[in-house]
């Protein structure tokens, strides 16, 4: 299995300021396609997942462009411009290279 | 839009079986795949297991010999069953749909909470 690898694992950041979350992952997540489906999903308590960011760097649908996803390869980080309140829970980076699919541990996003 | 709302019995002993069902409302069967993925004290998120539209079906090896997918295109339907249940098992399982060929989930369920213990 791919193992995805975060950090840091936890981020009190100020409003309006930016964080920054990497994910590493155990090998290549370039697909035989030239692909590289390496997705940022956004969790708050109580509530299921929602995708932020696919394929490395496109924003999903309704998704501010306060967040930002780059990288290649192995090492990829999700960025927050000027945070909000409601951007508070947890982060989670995702393969859908190769499975089975694979999830980082968590990155938990919170003002300081 | 499509919504996704799913049901099923959240709480089982040890050995019993997980049965979940989803229904989906909105949204082309076509041109999608319909997994499970749960989260677990124990694993965070962990992905189950999925069905392609085109009916092909892959599951995580860990869960394999456990694990069955299902898809009823008639009433909008997709399954899970998990046998054998342990406490390991416990947590919360979302059902999801997702975007073949991106490879992306864009819509997820509510999620139920399944407890097994003795």
């Amino acid at each position: 299995d791919i193992v995805m690898t975060q950090t840091p694992l936890s981020s009190p950041v100020s409003l309006g300021q930016s964080a920054s979350i990497s994910c590493r992952s155990s090998q290549s997540l370039v697909y035989r396609d030239g692909n590289t489906y390496l997705n940022w999903l956004h969790q708050r308590p109580g509530q299921p997942p929602r995708l932020l960011i696919y394929k490395i760097s496109n924003r999903f649908s309704g998704v501010p462009d306060r967040f930002s996803g780059s990288g290649a390869g192995t090492d990829f980080t999700l960025k927050i411009s000027r945070v909000e309140a409601e951007d508070v829970g947890f982060y989670y980076c995702m393969q859908a290279t190769q499975f089975p699919w694979t999830f980082g541990q968590g990155t938990k996003v919170e003002i300081k | 839009q499509v919504q996704l709302q799913q049901w099923g019995a959240g709480l089982l002993k040890p050995s019993e079986t997980l049965s979940l069902t989803c229904a989906f409302y909105g949204g082309p069967f076509s041109g999608r795949f319909w997994s499970w993925i749960r989260q677990t004290p124990g694993k965070g998120l962990e992905w189950i297991g999925e069905i392609v539209h085109d009916g092909n079906i892959n599951y995580n090896p860990s869960l394999q010999s456990r694990a069955t997918v299902s898809v009823d295109t008639s009433k909008n339907h997709f399954s899970l069953e998990l046998r054998s249940v342990l406490a390991a098992d416990t947590g919360v399982y979302y059902c999801a749909r997702g975007m073949y060929a991106s490879w992306h989930i864009d819509s997820w369920g509510q999620g139920t909470l399944v407890s097994v213990s003795s």
